[in-house]
């Protein structure tokens, strides 16, 4: 079974630019997930999706950060305009009905 | 590839010792426990889980104690190999919203 695709893997940008990551989740999982984890922590959810419904986006800094996931299956993540304090791995994952969080390898964005 | 976990709290042990990872959850709602294993560039991995009408699960080398009245969750490695050696999280999820929540995870160092 395929598991959950990101890419790209690493990103280096300017503060004040723009970045989008792509997360592509497993086959069937209705749930996705975008989690933020900087270095030395838990990941954090940034924003939950239920399908394409918005479950969960009460830590998305939503001034600076949007997701949608259209057809309730491929999902990006947007930052614009960067911060320094950004800079983090970006973790999305999926899951089937209520059980465990499937996690993709994360996309680490270092903003300069 | 980036070191997760510079600054969380360690556990070193020798291989072939058992090893305990203790986690405190925080909300007493949650009926869903999940441990999972992050190795360096890697998206956590599930390891086991456990629901709250239990109390212990097993697994292979694995067993999850869950402790409800002092909300404590406990992994058990048995005969801890170098290839266990990771950030282990604890995450929570109340059915309601199928959130997970992590913990700030604990680093674990197995020494040959």
């Amino acid at each position: 079974e395929a598991g959950v695709a990101q890419s790209p893997r690493y990103k280096i940008i300017e503060k004040r630019q723009s970045v989008a990551f792509w997360c592509n989740p497993i086959s069937g999982h209705a749930t996705l997930y975008w989690y933020q984890q900087i270095l030395g922590q838990g990941p954090k959810l940034l924003i939950q999706f239920q399908n394409n419904g918005v479950v969960d986006d009460s830590q998305l800094p939503k001034d600076r950060f949007s997701a949608e996931r259209l057809k309730g299956v491929d999902s990006t993540l947007k930052i614009q305009p960067a911060k320094l304090e950004d800079s983090a791995v970006y973790l999305c994952a999926s899951s089937f009905m209520n059980t465990e969080a499937f996690f993709g390898q994360g996309t680490r964005l270092t903003v300069v | 590839g980036e070191s997760v976990g510079l600054h969380l709290p360690t556990l070193s042990v020798q291989e072939g010792d058992n090893s305990i990872i203790n986690c405190a959850y925080s909300n007493s709602a949650s009926d869903y426990f999940i441990w999972y294993k992050q190795e360096s560039g890697k998206g956590p991995q599930f390891i086991i889980d456990i629901r709250s009408n239990m109390d212990k699960r097993q697994g292979q080398r694995v067993t999850v104690l869950l402790n409800k009245t002092v909300k404590h969750l406990s992994l058990q490695i048995a005969a801890t190999q170098p290839g266990d050696s990771a950030v282990y999280f604890c995450a929570e999820r109340f059915t309601g919203g199928f959130k997970t929540i992590f913990g700030a995870g604990t680093r674990l160092f197995v020494k040959a």
